[in-house]
């Protein structure tokens, strides 16, 4: 397994074109994440999901976003007529989340490369 | 909201140990402390994580407080491919998500 995998790297659209990116996570990683970060600033949080099922959404998250794990396993982020203020590098994370009686455990997540969104 | 701060830039020589400072005074029992890096145009990469006890691994050490109320991050002998910013972040709770505040940008001179 080489990591978290998303694909496209880069997408140029034009406005109000639907785009939908797709982030592979590593084998076995039960829990996804998807962040948007524009430049200067830190990755923004705007959902993630536990196996298929979708437990929060970001307020950064309008109408337009949509994201779906149907199988546990790859996500999908899609927007829908797309706007300039879209434009950023949408990231992907994953990690195994395990419930555990100890404080003294807990796992990393880790990060795609992101793929870079340009709307003209 | 980031419940973290860190200073915007700093310094380091080549070869010398840079310590990144990270102040989390309103931490709870059970959050962790994580270390990322990121560098330019690339996806954000684990350093290192702790909850109360000091913690080292190959890429660096992680020194907690007593209080747990601050954190410092050490390089141990940076090289020029360390330049990246450096997110200190506070994470547990239910959803256990990352929330990234604006970082550390270091800097490594020749």
């Amino acid at each position: 397994d080489t990591g978290v995998s998303q694909n496209p790297r880069h997408k140029i659209t034009k406005r109000g074109q639907n785009v939908t990116f797709r982030c592979d996570p590593i084998s076995e990683h039960n829990r996804l994440y998807w962040y948007r970060q524009t430049l200067g600033q830190g990755p923004e949080f705007l959902t993630y999901f536990q196996n298929e099922a979708q437990l929060e959404k970001s307020r950064l998250l309008s109408d337009r976003f949509s994201a779906e794990r149907p199988k546990g396993s790859f996500s999908t982020l899609e927007i829908q007529r797309t706007e300039q203020g879209d434009s950023a590098m949408y990231l992907c994370a994953s990690s195994l989340e395990v419930a555990v009686a100890s404080l003294d455990w807990n796992t990393e997540a880790f990060f795609g490369q992101g793929t870079r969104l340009t709307v003209v | 909201d980031a419940k973290t701060t860190q200073p915007p830039s700093m310094d380091c020589a080549e070869g010398r140990a840079a310590n990144l400072p990270c102040n989390h005074s309103t931490i709870s029992g059970n959050e962790y402390v994580y270390w990322y890096r990121q560098i330019h145009s690339q996806g954000p990469q684990y350093i290192i994580h702790g909850l109360k006890n000091n913690e080292t691994n190959e890429m660096a050490s992680l020194i907690i407080t007593e209080d747990r109320k601050s954190s410092t991050l050490i390089l141990p002998h940076a090289t020029l491919r360390d330049t990246a910013v450096y997110y200190c972040i506070v994470r547990g709770g239910a959803t256990n998500k990352l929330i990234f505040g604006t970082g550390t940008l270091l800097a490594v001179q020749p």
